[in-house]
């Protein structure tokens, strides 16, 4: 059973760098999947971030594509997500997912986490 | 970009019904890479179903998908009280992958 724990401060600054960590737990980032991030401002829908691939290939948002960075440590067995010139706007709740190969679904989510841009 | 319109925005139907959402697509998608989540306050999304006809495990066979062209649906039969949620249409079938902005389901 595949679990995913996102980590990372709860509170990042105006202009500054959000930077979250998903840890995979219940087995080793196997070839094949796509590890994603998807957030969720307060009371508001699902907006898809970015992915990244087992080998480093990435896919982003374009509306996030200037600001964004997502990558993988396989060897610690985790993926991270870097988004820089934060605003309010990006103000939400975090979560990373898995999809178990090309044109899949999510199928394994983190719980999500909070973070909140404010000086 | 595809973008997804989902609507009813909220629908409120008693335990017993039958509930049909609705998620239109801005231009012609395969609905074999279409799929809908569940997701209830403080929770992360629950994958319900994916593909052309999937279920994901442990989702009872109330839940269904269809779908072509443009328009893809979920079907819930029998609602139940712990139906109630926020259901979310997402595509993945071409890059930047996307979702509806959510359907608000109350069962009471």
């Amino acid at each position: 059973q595949v679990q995913l724990q996102e980590s990372g401060p709860g509170v990042a600054k105006p202009s500054g760098t959000l930077s979250l960590t998903c840890g995979v737990f219940g087995g080793p980032m196997s070839s094949g999947n796509w590890w994603t991030w998807v957030r969720q401002p307060p009371g508001k829908g699902l907006e898809w971030i970015g992915e990244i691939y087992h080998n480093g290939y990435t896919n982003y948002n374009p509306s996030l594509k200037s600001r964004v960075t997502i990558s993988v440590d396989r060897s610690k067995n985790q993926f991270s997500l870097k988004l820089t010139s934060v605003t309010a706007a990006d103000t939400a709740v975090y979560f990373c997912a898995r999809a178990d190969g090309d044109y899949s679904p999510l199928d394994y989510w983190g719980q999500g986490t909070l973070v909140t841009v404010s000086s | 970009e595809i973008v997804l319109t989902q609507s009813p925005g909220t629908l409120s139907l008693s335990p017993g019904e039958r509930a049909t959402l609705y998620c239109r697509a801005s231009q012609s998608v395969d609905s074999g890479f279409s799929a809908w989540y569940q997701q209830k306050p403080g929770q992360a999304p629950r994958l319900l179903v994916y593909g052309a006809s999937g279920r994901a495990a442990g989702i009872p066979d109330r839940f269904s998908g269809s779908g072509s062209g443009t328009d893809l649906a979920l079907t819930i039969s029998r609602l139940e009280r712990e139906d109630s949620a926020v259901y979310y249409c997402y595509y993945y079938g071409r890059s930047p992958n996307t979702f509806g902005q959510g359907t608000k389901l109350e069962v009471k």
